[in-house]
């Protein structure tokens, strides 16, 4: 069964270090999504991504946060200048189109800003 | 208005019981609710939805109970085992909207 997959798994960096995450989503899928889960608590939407550009964002992707497509198979998540409240998982996630509901979860990046 | 309240925060119950495990939501608006399971160090896993024209929807041993004048919608897990020992979190998304609203999870587990 296709899967979402996501690099690095864990991801430790510096205070003020630029990060990349990566995604690889399901190869027929059409809609992207980052989402965080800080250890314990619940999952936030981070941004979504369709056509090559950002369709819906949240409060939290704010100037530090972008996303790209660079090619036709990666989906990828930066973080230019990491914080200390930036330590979180990571989670990518796709879906096939707008009229299908689910959301297919890639394992997850667990970044720790030091 | 965005969001989605979910209870209890854990819960444990006898392998064979029911676990019940409530959302409640504010915004009529909403129009898909899923209920994802989480396993530790694994992403969320969609275990089953609902649309509000339905009042219940059943997959196996999971039921999604919907009330849709209280605002509120319910998983059931029957015949619990260990193996359902997860976090589970409801989520709402309202028409044409990309996002997913999360409530806050509910830590299940069944003890043998």
């Amino acid at each position: 069964e296709p899967e979402v997959t996501q690099t690095p798994s864990h991801q430790v960096t510096q205070m003020g270090q630029e990060v990349i995450l990566r995604c690889v989503p399901i190869s027929n899928h059409l809609y992207f999504y980052w989402y965080r889960q800080i250890l314990g608590q619940k999952v936030e939407f981070l941004v979504s991504f369709y056509n090559n550009e950002i369709s819906e964002k949240s409060e939290i992707f704010d100037d530090q946060f972008s996303v790209e497509r660079p090619d036709g198979s990666n989906f990828t998540l930066k973080i230019r200048s990491t914080k200390l409240e930036d330590s979180a998982m990571y989670f990518c996630a796709s879906k096939v189109g707008i009229s299908t509901d689910t959301q297919y979860f890639g394992p997850g990046t667990r970044l720790t800003v030091l | 208005q965005q969001q989605v309240k979910q209870s209890p925060q854990s819960l444990i119950v006898q392998k064979g019981g029911i676990s019940i495990i409530n959302c409640a939501y504010e915004n009529t608006a909403f129009d898909y609710f899923p209920w994802y399971q989480q396993f530790p160090g694994k992403g969320p896993a969609l275990l089953i939805a609902i649309r509000p024209d339905v009042s219940e929807k059943k997959e196996g041993r999971f039921t999604i109970s919907f009330n849709k004048s209280a605002k509120q919608f319910s998983l059931h897990i029957m015949d619990s085992q260990p193996g359902d020992s997860a976090t589970y979190f409801c989520a709402a998304s309202p028409p044409s909207a990309y996002q997913l609203i999360w409530g806050a999870g509910t830590k299940l587990i069944i003890k043998p």
